[in-house]
Parts: structure tokens; C-alpha cells; sequence
């Protein structure tokens, strides 16, 4: 079975710091993966998906199949970034989305 | 509008009510979930459905009752719930179940049972 791991609940970084967020995957086939984004009092977003390689508003995240991690990853943090992140597997048809990860970005 | 529209927004209901939640997607897609957010769980997968039909059903309770009449809606018929019920309920929908496609989520319903 498919299973996504998010280890941080919370990451609280300064504005301008290097944001990391974690992610991990577990599947034995060729995965799908999605970061989604879900600001405060607003729905679930689609961020980012591996296959397009793209940065939206700065972040970008890599599959890497032999770590099976797909981090997320900003080199300058602003406050609008605050928000919860959630990465997601499709796998066989399925997504499945980790625990999710708080990101405050303070001034 | 455009998008993934649930209603209603706030639901508070009694264990021996019965209520709907509503999905509706002006998205022209063919594929519809219901997710259920909790504080204490990752999201989580419901069901599924797939121009219409029913593909997924994630081990839920039959206290939760889904019904797909076309692939612009989707139903949550809800009847006897628990307290631990009370959660956001997120609807979504994808072009279809494919390799490839997007997810697009609704706002959320929140219910709350008491």
C-alpha cells in the first residue's frame, strides 16, 4: 500500500530564510506526485506535480526515486507563504495525502 | 460560478438527524471524491466515483451515503452520525482517474454533530 509521510507538523522559519519541507513516499510502482497548498480560510490548491518540473511562486520540489522523497523547497521565504502543506501520491489511480505541515513565516 | 461548490458551508446536526451535503463542478469533468479533514487524521478518501459509478469506497461506514446522479454532482446522504464525525468533508473532482490529472477541491462543508 501507498503511504505519504510528513515528518514536521510545524516548520517556523523568519522571512527571507530557506524553507524545506519534507516529504516522503512509500510505493513500489512509478509514482505521481503533488504538493497542494491550503492558505488560511481558503480550499485545498494544487501547488505543484512533479511531472510538469515547474516553480510556482518560488517553491520547486524534485522527485527523488532513490531517497523516495519529494521535498518541497523555497530559497527565500515570505510571509505569504504561510500556510499548510500537503503532499500527495497518486498511486494506481489513488491519491494519498501525508499529514500535512504548517509553515509560518515570520517577519 | 466556476470551480468545485459545496453547500451548505456549516451543518450542525443531531445523532438521529438525516442531511445532505452537496457537490456540484462546473468543471466538466467525470471523475468526483469526498474527502473527510480532521484535526486528528491526514486527509482522507471516501469514495470515488467515475462517470458515475461508484470505484471507490475507502472502508467507510454505511452511516455515510453517497449518491452520484450525474458527473456535475455528488451527494453525502448522512444519517445517525457520531460525534467523531464531526470533521470537514471536501469534495473534489478530476478530469477523470487517469495518470495525470489534477484534483481540484471544493471549500468544504463543516459539519459538526452534537
Amino acid at each position: 500500500a501507498q503511504r505519504v509521510t510528513q515528518p514536521e507538523k510545524l516548520l517556523s522559519v523568519f522571512k527571507g530564510a530557506p524553507v524545506e519541507l519534507k516529504c516522503n513516499y512509500s510505493y513500489s510502482g512509478s509514482p505521481e506526485l503533488f504538493w497542494y497548498v491550503q492558505y488560511s480560510r481558503q480550499r485545498l490548491q494544487l501547488l505543484l506535480r512533479h511531472i510538469s518540473r515547474e516553480s510556482i511562486k518560488g517553491f520547486t520540489a524534485d522527485l527523488n526515486k532513490g531517497e523516495t522523497s519529494f521535498h518541497l523547497k523555497k530559497p527565500f521565504a515570505q510571509e505569504e507563504d504561510s500556510a499548510m502543506y500537503y503532499c500527495a501520491l497518486n498511486a494506481g489511480n489513488m491519491l494519498t495525502f501525508g499529514g500535512g505541515t504548517r509553515l509560518m513565516v515570520k517577519p | 460560478e466556476t470551480g468545485v461548490t459545496q453547500t451548505p458551508r456549516h451543518l450542525v446536526m443531531g445523532m438521529t438527524n438525516k442531511k445532505s451535503l452537496k457537490c456540484e463542478q462546473h468543471l466538466g469533468h467525470n471523475a468526483m471524491y469526498w474527502y473527510k479533514q480532521s484535526a486528528k487524521k491526514p486527509l482522507e478518501l471516501m469514495f470515488v466515483y467515475n462517470f458515475k459509478e461508484q470505484t471507490e469506497n475507502n472502508s467507510v461506514p454505511s452511516r455515510f451515503s453517497p449518491e452520484c446522479p450525474n458527473s456535475s454532482h455528488l451527494f453525502l446522504h448522512l444519517h445517525t452520525l457520531q460525534p467523531e464525525d464531526s470533521a470537514l468533508y471536501l469534495c473534489a473532482s478530476s478530469q477523470d482517474r487517469g495518470y495525470g490529472n489534477t484534483i481540484y477541491f471544493g471549500e468544504g462543508s463543516w459539519l459538526t454533530v452534537v
